[in-house]
């Protein structure tokens, strides 16, 4: 049992480059997020899915993009990445959601430089 | 949303020493507070929890305390040894199924 599994583990951009990364949780969790984390800043949500073929925005999801194909799968996307989206991403699953007492389990996260 | 605030930003204590962490958070729907901790380099990991229906939650030496009149929370750890060093955030809820975090306190414990 992996638990949720992010790759890549580093990643450095050029402005305007484009990537995805990928988020992969092997706990049949219904619930996947994706925050951010930087100095100062706490976590802080971008995208979420309550379920396979659903996405929501969250506090910070200007410039991102997100997609549940398949229930254990969650990715994100960055179409033109820039300066501002440096920083320490992290993927996190939840059986029932927050709502229900459900914690969120987190990935390892992925570091993204973008120059 | 929900907004978290968390103080202090930093904390140090003595080996052995009790260390207390505080949350308020602003949304009254908010019925799940759970604690994470994080160490360098790391992820995010639980380590306790408390529901809205509940006032106190332990578990050895940690434990959580939840005042829902007047919105805060926080997280009391006894006896600290070194290996408590780390990031911990507090987190709500606001009613939904999203993770509102605060913005963490960095815990020194000195041997």
């Amino acid at each position: 049992n992996a638990g949720v599994t992010q790759t890549p583990k580093f990643r450095v951009l050029k402005t305007g480059q484009s990537m995805t990364l990928l988020c992969a949780q092997d706990m049949n969790h219904e619930y996947m997020y994706w925050y951010r984390q930087d100095p100062g800043m706490g976590l802080r949500l971008i995208h979420y899915s309550v379920g396979e073929g659903t996405t929501a925005k969250g506090e910070v999801p200007d410039g991102y993009n997100v997609s549940r194909l398949k229930k254990q799968n969650f990715l994100l996307g960055l179409e033109s990445a820039a300066p501002s989206q440096t920083s320490v991403y992290f993927c996190a699953s939840s059986l029932t959601g927050a709502q229900h007492g459900s914690p969120l389990h987190f990935g390892n996260g992925t570091r993204l430089t973008v120059t | 949303g929900e907004n978290v605030e968390q103080h202090p930003s930093t904390l140090s204590v003595q080996e052995g020493d009790s260390a207390v962490i505080k949350c308020t958070y602003s949304d009254s729907a908010s019925n799940y507070f759970p604690w994470y901790k994080q160490e360098l380099g790391k992820r995010p990991q639980l380590i306790i929890d408390i529901r809205s229906n509940v006032g106190e939650k332990k578990d050895q030496r940690i434990a959580v305390t939840l005042n829902k009149t007047a919105k805060h929370f926080s997280l009391h750890i006894t006896e600290t040894q070194p290996e408590d060093s780390a990031v911990y955030f507090c987190a709500a809820n606001g009613g939904a199924n999203n993770l509102f975090f605060g913005t963490g306190t960095r815990l020194t414990v000195i041997p």
